[in-house]
């Protein structure tokens, strides 16, 4: 089946415009996650949802992020006010379950870049 | 808080030749340790998840190991091949749902 699907693949914009970065999961997995890669800064947790509620936000950098999921699947993420150092690769991962045997699968990531 | 480490940060070898990546973990409360490789500019790949109670797990020319008490896994890769050049990279899964990483080790396979 289709895998973990994230849109667009590349965006560029401006200091100070507001980004909203897609993710779509693997069918039926209840568990969606996404996390950050920036140069030098290895792989850092966001956020976490099972169903549309949000029990981990700890990894949200400021309050210009923001992330919501409907339906149980796709997810939004939201940067307002963009920084140039929000510039990275935005990765979502879906898992059947949120512990245990719960193998995260990843998406091809978004590449942001801030100007 | 949980960290953890992967030496070497690179790692350059002729091809067919046997090797094992390490990675260390600070807190080993976890409930499982999962191995991805990722090519450049593009996402993740699952390769082995080791669950807490299991000690190893294999996948071709892969075999991943796990001692929880010590905080430590090995990724061992047999007989490696030029398509295995990527960075590798650790995640272990521990009180919380989320995946906490290892910076990788970025492999080169010579021809």
């Amino acid at each position: 089946g289709a895998g973990v699907s994230q849109s667009p693949s590349n965006k560029v914009t401006e200091k100070g415009k507001d980004v909203e970065l897609r993710c779509d999961p693997i069918s039926g997995h209840t568990a969606l996650y996404w996390y950050r890669q920036s140069l030098g800064q290895g792989l850092e947790f966001l956020i976490y949802f099972q169903g549309n509620s949000a029990p981990d936000k700890s990894g949200l950098p400021s309050d210009r992020f923001s992330a919501e999921r409907t339906g149980g699947s796709v997810s939004t993420l939201t940067i307002q006010r963009t920084q140039q150092e929000d510039s990275a690769v935005y990765l979502c991962a879906s898992s059947l379950a949120a512990r245990g045997n719960a193998e995260q699968f990843f998406g091809p990531g978004t590449r942001l870049t801030v100007l | 808080k949980q960290e953890v480490t992967q030496i070497p940060a690179a790692l350059s070898v002729p091809e067919g030749e046997n090797l094992v990546l390490n990675c260390s973990f600070t807190d080993s409360a976890i409930y499982n340790l999962q191995w991805f490789r990722q090519d450049p500019g593009k996402g993740l790949t699952s390769l082995l998840l080791i669950q807490s109670s299991q000690r190893e797990q294999t996948s071709g020319r892969l075999n991943a190991s796990l001692d929880k008490s010590s905080g430590r896994s090995t990724l061992y890769i047999a007989a490696s091949q030029p398509g295995d050049s990527a960075t590798y990279l650790c995640a272990v899964q521990g009180g919380s749902e989320k995946l906490v990483f290892g910076k990788g080790t970025k492999l080169t396979v010579n021809p």
